[in-house]
């Protein structure tokens, strides 16, 4: 089952803030997060691996809480560039190796 | 950084006939290799893994006589969409892990099925 993103879309101005999040019903043993712009493969941004753990790239930080099995993903100070489809994808255990599955997606928009 | 070669971007083709797509990791050694496909706004759907050297693992509801997947060495994965029908048509995106820190994704192939 995908993992649970939202918002599902999401409107902002250039320099204000966004979160998206992302909640699976399955246990979690990492957090990918992606952004794809319209007709080109997703762009890795980050990964967090430990539950609780913090990263920041930029301006964009994420949030990994493993007991809850969520994510948040943190867009400061927009920026047009930022505009894009955000996914989450997770690490899922399987049959003694894993498969990477992607949440449902985050459609950003910055505006001028 | 590293990259993953999807070819071809883009191929148009007839109902009934078949298409392959490669998937090269170029500078770096991927064990498993995912295969996506993706509706228009839609996520990424896992269609199967693929495993060097074994048969790939097919997702729920993924046809594996139709979608063909054989990962030949530890830098070529290749899917081939076999007797291609217009509801085939989307975009096909594969990936490739190098270790647990990263994943890579191929330019995507834009199957159009007329």
């Amino acid at each position: 089952q995908q993992p649970v993103q939202s918002p599902q879309a999401v409107i902002l101005r250039e320099g204000e803030d966004a979160v998206i999040n992302c909640s699976s019903s399955k246990a979690l043993y990492s957090v990918h997060w992606y952004r794809q712009k319209h007709g080109e493969a997703p762009v890795f941004l980050m990964i967090l691996l430990k539950g609780g753990e913090q990263k920041g790239h930029e301006k964009i930080s994420a949030s990994f809480n493993e007991k809850k099995q969520q994510s948040s993903l943190y867009l400061t100070a927009s920026q047009l560039s930022y505009s894009g489809t955000y996914f989450c994808g997770t690490e899922t255990p399987t049959s003694g190796t894993y498969k990477y599955i992607f949440g449902t997606g985050t459609r950003l928009k910055v505006l001028a | 950084g590293a990259v993953v070669s999807q070819h071809p971007s883009r191929v148009i083709c007839k109902s009934g006939t078949s298409v392959k797509i490669e998937c090269r990791s170029l500078d770096f050694q991927a064990t498993t290799m995912f295969w996506y496909r993706q509706f228009p706004k839609q996520s990424l759907m896992l269609m199967a893994t693929s495993n060097e050297g074994s048969k790939a693992t097919y997702e729920q509801g993924v046809e594996k006589d139709k979608f063909l997947i054989n990962h030949a060495s530890l830098t070529l994965s290749t899917l081939t969409v076999t007797s291609a029908h217009p509801e085939d048509s989307s975009f096909y995106i594969c990936s490739a892990h190098r270790g647990w820190t990263e994943a890579f994704f191929g330019q995507g192939t834009r199957l159009t099925v007329v």
